[in-house]
């Protein structure tokens, strides 16, 4: 079965609003999360590194006070996609491995946002 | 250079044919490696991990060769239902930095 599940798996919006997707590790707790972004017919991008309790570390180009990341939990992280827009709509993916080596990472089973 | 790399494709092969793909890895410190297989508009699941030993399922061998720095995955005998990208991903410094390679997109067909 799953052992991280991501919520909502799909989502419209208009314009302007904002958006929460939730990421949860299931039977683990994971310090760490990543969060990706895919296109159509591209490669997942990933977009920021989630630590529980403290900032997350995000990749050049994608900005901070756009998608807020929250991980107040060892089970859960949250990626807000604020003031939405067109742009934003792709496909959205966070996974968690198990704080230990040679853990593989587990997916969410994604997000897809739809901004009208 | 990439930190991980990978052929695009997309490698078109009849079903029954054997086919292989390979990523290659900048950083010699890297840990940890795994194949992902992601079909279209969904997740990514895992595959396999790679052991240092080379490591089997089925039809699907998967290789480390760290004199070279890259893994290998062997399909043999292809199915329709193998039609997927297939991801690398390795781990370095621990398991917090993880590197994905772009994805081989490989398309069996009949």
């Amino acid at each position: 079965g799953a052992v991280v599940s991501q919520h909502p798996s799909w989502v419209i919006c208009k314009s302007g609003t904002s958006v929460k997707i939730e990421c949860r590790s299931l039977d683990f707790q994971a310090t760490t999360m990543f969060w990706y972004r895919q296109f159509p017919k591209q490669s997942l991008m990933l977009m920021a590194t989630s630590n529980e309790g403290s900032k997350a570390t995000y990749e050049q180009g994608v900005e901070k006070d756009k998608f807020l990341i929250n991980h107040a939990s060892l089970t859960l992280s949250t990626l807000t996609v604020t003031s939405a827009h067109p742009e934003d709509s792709s496909f959205y993916i966070c996974s968690a491995s198990r704080d230990s080596a040679n853990s593989p990472l587990h997916f969410g089973n994604g997000t897809r946002l739809t901004v009208t | 250079r990439k930190e991980v790399e990978q052929d695009p494709g997309p490698f078109n092969v009849p079903e029954g044919a054997t086919v292989a793909f390979n990523c290659t890895y900048s950083n010699s410190a890297s840990q940890s490696f795994f194949w992902y297989r992601q079909d279209c508009r969904k997740e990514p699941k895992l595959l396999m991990s790679v052991y240092s030993s080379g490591n089997e399922d089925g039809r699907f061998t998967a290789q480390l060769n760290r004199a070279s720095q890259y893994i290998s995955l062997l399909i043999r005998d292809s199915k329709l239902s193998d039609s997927a990208t297939y991801l690398c991903v390795v781990f370095s410094g621990g398991y917090q930095k993880v590197t994905f390679g772009t994805g081989t997109k490989l398309q069996v067909i009949p």
